[in-house]
C-alpha cells in the first residue's frame, strides 16, 4: 500500500517561495503521475500541476509562470515550489499519486496547511 | 477556468438512496469517461470512491455508484450510512491547457 508522506514551511511571507516536498513509501514511482492539489480554507480543490516518471511537468496555466514541480527518483520524493506568493495562495497543499491519462488519485498526502501572512 | 457544476448540499435519512450530479461540458465530463468521485471528511484528505465514470476502488464499498449521461455525471450512495456524512467533489479529464477541472463540492448531510 503507498503511503505519501509531505513536509514543508507552514507559514510565508507575501513575496516569499513555498517549497513542499512529498516522499512516496511502499510503491514504485514508475507508471504514475505525481501530482499537488491545493484547497482554500472552505473552498473546494484545484489542480496545481504534475509530473510523471519519465515525462515533462505540466502545470496549471493559472499558476505556471509561478510554479516549479521537480523529482528526485533516486529517493521516491517529488517537491512544489510556488514564488512570489500571495495571501490568495493560503490553503491546504496535498501531493498525490495520479493514474494516467484518467487523472484519478487513489492516494494523498496528508495535506500541508500554508498560510501567507505579513 | 469555470468548476464542474454540483449542488452546494444534499440531504438524507439513514438506509435512503441519495444521487450527486457534476455538469460539464462536451469538452470534459461529455467527452471522456475521466470522470473521478472523491469523499472528504473534515480535516482529512480526499478518498477516490469512483474513478473512470463507474469504477470502484479495490475494497470499496457496493453502495457507492457511478454512472454518465451526456455532460452530467451522478454519484449514487444507496442505504445511507451517518458516516457518509462528507463533502463529495468530482473532477474530470478534460481536453484544454488545464487537463484536469474540479467540482464545487457538494455537502452531504445524513438526517
Amino acid at each position: 500500500q503507498v503511503q505519501l508522506q509531505q513536509w514543508g514551511a507552514g507559514l510565508l511571507k507575501p513575496s516569499e517561495t513555498l517549497s513542499l516536498t512529498c516522499s512516496v513509501y511502499g510503491g514504485s514511482f514508475s507508471g504514475y503521475s505525481w501530482t499537488w492539489i491545493r484547497q482554500p480554507p472552505g473552498k473546494g480543490l484545484e489542480w496545481i500541476g504534475e509530473i510523471s516518471h519519465r515525462g515533462s511537468p505540466n502545470y496549471n496555466p493559472s499558476l505556471k509562470s509561478r510554479v516549479t514541480i521537480s523529482k528526485d527518483m533516486s529517493k521516491n520524493q517529488f517537491s512544489l515550489k510556488l514564488s512570489s506568493v500571495t495571501a490568495a495562495d493560503t490553503a491546504l497543499y496535498y501531493c498525490a499519486r495520479g493514474g494516467s491519462p484518467a487523472y484519478w488519485f487513489d492516494s494523498w498526502g496528508q495535506g500541508t496547511l500554508v498560510t501567507v501572512s505579513s | 477556468q469555470s468548476a464542474l457544476t454540483q449542488p452546494a448540499s444534499v440531504s438524507g435519512s439513514p438506509g435512503q438512496s441519495i444521487t450527486i450530479s457534476c455538469t460539464g461540458t462536451s469538452s470534459d465530463v461529455g467527452g471522456y469517461n475521466y470522470v473521478s468521485w472523491y469523499q472528504q471528511h473534515p480535516g482529512k484528505a480526499p478518498k477516490l470512491m469512483i474513478y473512470e465514470v463507474s469504477r470502484r476502488p479495490s475494497g470499496l464499498s457496493f453502495r457507492f455508484s457511478g454512472s454518465k449521461s451526456g455532460n452530467t455525471a451522478s454519484l449514487t450512495i444507496a442505504g445511507l450510512q451517518a458516516e457518509d456524512e462528507a463533502d463529495y467533489y468530482c473532477s474530470s479529464y478534460r481536453s484544454s491547457s488545464t487537463p484536469l477541472l474540479f467540482g464545487g463540492g457538494t455537502k452531504l448531510t445524513v438526517l
